[in-house]
């Protein structure tokens, strides 16, 4: 395995499910990043860890929680979302801080997530 | 003022001819900068990134840095159809961040 692996590829859940996306980087990378993707729009980060700590949380609602148990491994848990949820959600590495690192990003492949 | 902007286009150009692409950026203090490539049904691939003021060139790309202007661009030479994407400009926070703010992208069409 290399590179940034997304899983699943493609989710569709009802309203009241509760579901999780996964994320696992092969690249030795100290950051990890969720961004959403929705059309017509620029890529909107949700949250950073670095080195496992979380150090941005974008406002997001509290029915997106992400969890990052080491710097390998990043999950977005979802629960009660909305429609307007639907969209591509992107993971990502990188080098950051610590790491000498500049931030150039390697993403997965996405998660393509639809809310009925 | 948006922090990262681009124009959505479409930009359609010729194969064989030069695609230039621009993005302009709201933190003056900003240091890297970076272009993404995303075909349609994708994710975005890391294609340049450029820290210093001036040009810098990687095959068929130019990735150009004007940091008076807050002013970043991308030249792509001998424009091919495979080139057809939406180029997505980065641009890191000041102060050494590793988090980088995106623009709404450029659709760019090459046709035969």
């Amino acid at each position: 395995e290399t590179g940034v692996t997304q899983t699943p590829r493609h989710l569709v859940m009802g309203m009241t499910n509760k579901k999780s996306l996964k994320c696992e980087q092969h690249l030795g990378h100290n950051a990890m990043y969720w961004y959403k993707q929705s059309a017509k729009k620029p890529l909107e980060l949700m949250f950073v860890y670095s080195l496992e700590e979380r150090v941005e949380n974008n406002s997001v609602p509290s029915r997106f929680s992400p969890e990052c148990p080491n710097s390998s491994h990043l999950f977005l848990h979802l629960h009660t979302l909305q429609p307007e949820d639907s969209a591509l959600y992107l993971c990502a590495s990188s080098q950051g801080r610590g790491g000498g690192g500049t931030g150039e990003l390697f993403f997965g492949e996405g998660s393509r997530l639809t809310v009925l | 003022q948006k922090e990262v902007e681009q124009n959505s286009g479409p930009l359609s150009v010729p194969e064989g001819a030069i695609a230039s692409l621009n993005c302009t950026y709201s933190d003056r203090g900003s240091q890297s900068f970076f272009w993404y490539r995303q075909y349609s049904g994708k994710s975005p691939e890391l294609i340049m990134s450029i820290y210093s003021n001036g040009d810098k060139e990687d095959g068929r790309f130019t990735a150009q840095l004007n940091k008076a202007s807050q002013y970043v661009s991308l030249l792509i030479r001998d424009s091919q159809p495979s080139d057809s994407a939406t180029y997505l400009c980065a641009v890191n926070k000041s102060g050494g961040s590793y988090i980088p703010t995106f623009g709404r992208g450029t659709s760019l069409i090459v046709h035969p």
